[in-house]
């Protein structure tokens, strides 16, 4: 069973930021927080990842607490094409199975 | 961009037929793996592949189930003798080999037995 904690759902203004919560309070200090993305039934797309500190990328920035027990993905410009289930899943190092949970759908509204 | 692909996109086949799912990974990738997700479920992990050799299966990746790398640049998934529930979107992922590295997936293949 996926080991995170996301919202069922949430709703995003176009051209506002995307801030999507993630906790992982039984993370392990060798896991890393990893974010995919699925839009429609195509196939998980790669976003982000991160051990402690903070990341960022050309689609994203992660914010992971000092604890490390909970995380936020935060697109800074959502579109309409970000339109998504976005999943947030921790993951022990080396070459281990994704395991996803139901993911938070989010939905820019123009 | 490399990306991961798959053919074919859409597959119908009857019960009980044997179907082959082929993926490129990436080039230089050397971990492969495949994953499934049944219409409005969760995605699921079948099984890791590397050093041609099955490296992690999942409960679901039974008998009826086998992997193959056949050459340099092709790895396939193929179900022997298909069932109503192994209708489901069939994902290929590949990543390079090393510590916590991140997999790519590919569009994924649409399986329906009918």
């Amino acid at each position: 069973d996926a080991k995170t904690t996301q919202p069922t759902s949430m709703d995003c203004a176009e051209g506002r930021a995307a801030n999507l919560p993630c906790n992982h309070s039984t993370i392990s200090g060798n896991e890393y927080v990893y974010w995919y993305r699925q839009i429609h039934s195509q196939g998980p797309q790669y976003i982000i990842h991160g051990l402690k500190n903070n990341e960022t990328n050309e689609m994203a920035s992660l914010i992971i607490t000092e604890d490390r027990k909970s995380s936020t993905l935060i697109l800074p410009h959502a579109t309409l094409r970000d339109t998504a289930v976005y999943y947030c899943i921790v993951r022990v190092m080396g070459n281990t199975p994704l395991v996803f949970g139901k993911g938070t759908r989010l939905s820019v509204i123009a | 961009e490399p990306e991961v692909t798959q053919t074919p996109s859409h597959q119908v086949t009857q019960m009980g037929q044997e179907v082959i799912l082929r993926c490129v990974p990436i080039s230089n990738h050397l971990y492969f793996y495949w994953y499934r997700q049944i219409l409005g479920q969760k995605v699921e992990f079948l099984v890791s592949f590397y050093n041609n050799e099955i490296s992690e299966k999942s409960e679901i990746f039974d008998d009826q189930f086998s992997v193959e790398r056949p050459d340099g640049s092709n790895f396939t998934l193929k179900i022997r003798s298909t069932k109503l529930e192994d209708s489901a979107m069939y994902f290929c992922a590949s990543s390079i080999a090393g510590v916590g590295e991140t997999q790519y997936f590919g569009p994924g293949t649409r399986l329906l037995v009918l």
